[in-house]
C-alpha cells in the first residue's frame, strides 16, 4: 500500500544550502508532479513529468530542478535555498493527464523551512 | 485567468450537523471540477468530481453540484461525523497538465 512516498517529512535549511526532496511511486504512473502550498494559498505546480526522461516547468519553477530517470522516481532539487521557498511540498502521480480526470495520488507532504 | 475561491476556515461544527463548504470559480471554457480531502497526517485524495454543468458528484455521503449559472461547486453533507475532520480543497481543470486549486478549508467536527 505504499502509493506515493516522499522524504523527508520535515527539514530546516539555512539560506544558501541545497537539498533534494525525494519522491517515489509504485503504481507505474507515467505522470508525476511537484506542488508547493504556501499558507492560505492553493497548491502551485512547480514541475511535472509525463514519463521517464521528460520533464517540464509548471507555474512556479524558479529555484528548483527536477529529473526523471525512472518511472518510479521524481526528485526535486532546491539549489541555494531562500526564505521564499519555505513551504509544504507535495509530490503526486496520475495514470492519465490530470485535467482529464483530476485523479491525482499524493504523498503526505514535506514541510521545508528556510532560515 | 482561471481561479478558485473557497470559504475561509476553520469551519467548526457539532457531530450530525449539516455541512456546506462554499467554492466558486472563474474559468474560460468548460472545466471539470473536483473536491479533494486531506486527513491529518495523510496526502490529499480525490473525494468527488463533476465534468459538466448540472452534474452531481458524490462520495462518502458528500455531494457537490456543478452550477454553471452561479459558477459554484459547493460541498455538502447532511450529517457530519468526527471522522470527517480534515482539510477540503476545491479545484478545477486548467490547461497544460494543471489543476487550479483553492486555498483549502479546514473542517473541525466536535463530538
Amino acid at each position: 500500500n505504499a502509493g506515493v512516498t516522499q522524504t523527508p517529512k520535515f527539514r530546516i535549511l539555512k539560506i544558501g544550502q541545497s537539498m533534494t526532496l525525494q519522491c517515489t511511486q509504485d503504481m507505474n504512473h507515467n505522470y508525476m508532479y511537484w506542488y508547493r502550498q504556501d499558507p492560505g494559498m492553493g497548491l502551485k505546480l512547480i514541475y511535472y513529468s509525463v514519463g521517464a526522461g521528460i520533464t517540464d516547468k509548471g507555474e512556479v519553477p524558479n529555484g528548483y530542478n527536477v529529473s526523471r530517470s525512472t518511472t518510479e522516481d521524481f526528485p526535486l532539487r532546491l539549489e541555494l535555498a531562500a526564505p521564499s521557498q519555505t513551504s509544504v511540498y507535495f509530490c503526486a502521480s496520475s495514470p492519465t493527464r490530470t485535467e482529464n480526470t483530476g485523479e491525482l495520488f499524493f504523498g503526505e507532504g514535506s514541510r521545508l523551512t528556510v532560515l | 485567468g482561471n481561479s478558485v475561491t473557497q470559504m475561509e476556515g476553520p469551519v467548526t461544527l457539532s457531530e450530525e450537523a449539516f455541512l456546506t463548504i462554499n467554492c466558486t470559480y472563474t474559468a474560460t471554457g468548460y472545466p471539470s471540477l473536483f473536491w479533494y480531502v486531506q486527513y491529518p497526517g495523510e496526502g490529499l485524495q480525490l473525494l468527488l468530481k463533476a465534468t459538466k454543468a448540472d452534474d452531481k458528484g458524490s462520495n462518502k455521503g458528500f455531494e457537490a453540484t456543478y452550477r454553471k449559472e452561479t459558477t459554484s461547486f459547493h460541498l455538502e453533507k447532511g450529517s457530519v461525523q468526527v471522522s470527517d475532520s480534515a482539510v477540503y480543497f476545491c479545484a478545477l481543470s486548467g490547461s497544460n497538465y494543471q489543476l487550479i486549486w483553492g486555498a483549502g478549508t479546514k473542517l473541525i467536527i466536535k463530538p
